[in-house]
């Protein structure tokens, strides 16, 4: 199976635009979520998306907003860019759940992409 | 909140020896997942091995091994016969069941050397 892709790998962008990031999860996989990834905080959580609606949020702030299309595949979107914002994006995509199963190692486990680097100048 | 710590920022091994990567968490679930994540230069994320906290037995995946004290809530990763090509930023990871919320340690910069 084909792992996350994420495109693009590495955007610029000034202060004040807007950005869209997009992640394709691993095929049959239907649970997308978003971390930032920055030296000064580390990894943080954004949000996760789940048949195309947000099941969890992150401390950030509005201007960080996402969806997921029926294909399971999520865009993120980054209104009013400030340099703050330049970071490395994470996607992790989670196997589908086992209704037989209520928990499990493997269906607990995120799998992620290769990220986007952006730059806000 | 869960919080989780990684106490050493930077380690450094000779290849084929064995280092110990040290984690701490503090939660006050009972049922949670612990992961270490590895992110090598090329910064993509990969699962080196998983523990389920309702498991007593201590995960092993090859070279590497954990040691899971839950009563300490420790999480430590052993990482035998060190290759280069282990280089890399360690992340250990914690994660409520059904929650997608992983939140992650600092990291500990781990380079092999030949």
């Amino acid at each position: 199976k084909a792992g996350v892709t994420q495109t693009p790998r590495y955007l610029i962008k000034t202060r004040g635009q807007q950005v869209t990031l997009s992640c394709s999860p691993i095929s049959g996989h239907r649970s997308v979520s978003w971390y930032q990834q920055t030296p000064g905080q580390g990894l943080q959580f954004l949000f996760e998306y789940f048949s195309e609606t947000q099941r969890n949020k992150g401390n950030f702030p509005g201007r960080f907003s996402g969806r997921q299309f029926s294909n399971s595949r999520s865009e993120m979107n980054v209104s009013t860019l400030e340099l703050g914002d330049s970071a490395l994006y994470l996607c992790a995509s989670r196997p589908p759940r086992d209704p037989a199963v209520p928990t499990s190692g493997p269906q607990e486990t995120q799998y992620f992409g290769p990220g986007t680097r952006l730059l806000v100048l | 909140a869960q919080t989780v710590t990684q106490s050493q920022p930077e380690m450094s091994v000779q290849e084929a020896e064995t280092v110990t990567l040290s984690c701490t968490y503090d939660t006050s679930e009972n049922n949670y997942y612990l992961f270490w994540y590895k992110q090598p230069p090329s910064r993509q994320m990969i699962l080196v091995i998983r523990q389920e906290a309702y498991k007593q037995q201590n995960a092993t995946e090859n070279r590497f091994s954990v040691n899971f004290q839950k009563a300490a809530k420790s999480f430590s990763l052993k990482i035998s016969d060190s290759q280069l090509g282990d280089t890399a930023m360690y992340f250990c990871a914690f994660m409520k069941p059904n929650n997608n919320d992983m939140r992650f340690g600092a990291g500990t910069r781990l380079t092999v050397k030949p």
